[in-house]
């Protein structure tokens, strides 16, 4: 147990719709990180969340956005769901030191099936 | 991209020892070694890190090479539980707010045989 939970754990959409997949992060950490993971490969990482700000992206359109709340619990959104979007979407929550390297904390993960 | 090369699957027999390879050419001076596993149906989770010395704790060993080009995750003794897909990171220190991202290969997926 990590203390990271996400929700819900299964979804199913149709193309064109669009999804908010929540993320509470363990107690005390201030980053939560985003991660989608198709199946048979490695997580590829979305977007990081650090103290309610986007701080840093990867190969994703602006389709995919997020949001941080004050008690640091993260939203992904995903506007007109294409087939592809299908997968395994992860949030990892961590306290980052400064001149440190820190221990990211996944939670279980929303299986998201896009019809 | 990935920066470490990892087998894509080993196989292993309950009680016994496991070593999984991770090499990493181009590491940098200030990358760490991470490793982090994902069991069936769950996140990944961290295992162990390390920059240049050997590190144990209760999951592993890390055994890390003199020149750090390569890396070597140890089970002592396996069991059934460790089934799961390894993944060998690089990461940079952390110089500015916020995490580094991890950058995930396809990992090696171990089996465990009872």
């Amino acid at each position: 147990e990590t203390g990271v939970t996400q929700s819900p754990t299964h979804l199913i959409k149709t193309r064109g719709q669009q999804v908010t997949l929540r993320c509470s992060s363990q107690s005390g950490h201030n980053t939560v990180s985003w991660y989608q993971q198709a199946l048979g490969q490695g997580p590829q990482f979305i977007f990081q969340y650090y103290r309610e700000e986007e701080n840093g992206r990867g190969n994703f359109p602006p389709r995919f956005s997020g949001l941080q709340f004050p008690n640091y619990s993260s939203e992904l959104n995903v506007n007109a769901l294409e087939l592809d979007d299908s997968a395994l979407y992860l949030c990892a929550s961590s306290k980052p030191g400064q001149g440190t390297t820190d221990t990211q904390y996944f939670g279980p993960g929303t299986r998201l099936t896009v019809l | 991209d990935a920066k470490t090369t990892q087998p894509n699957s080993m196989e292993s027999n309950e009680e016994e020892p496991v070593h999984l390879p991770c090499n990493h050419s181009t590491i940098s001076g200030t990358d760490y070694i991470h490793w982090y596993r994902q069991l069936p149906s769950q996140g990944p989770e961290y295992v162990i890190h390390g920059l240049t010395s050997n590190v144990n704790n209760r999951m592993a060993s890390l055994a890390i090479a003199e020149d750090r080009k390569s890396s070597t995750l140890i089970l002592h003794r396996a069991t059934l539980r460790d089934a799961a897909v390894y993944y060998c990171i690089l990461r940079d220190v952390v110089s500015q707010g916020g995490s580094e991202k991890l950058v995930f290969g396809k990992g090696t997926k171990l089996t465990v045989n009872p």
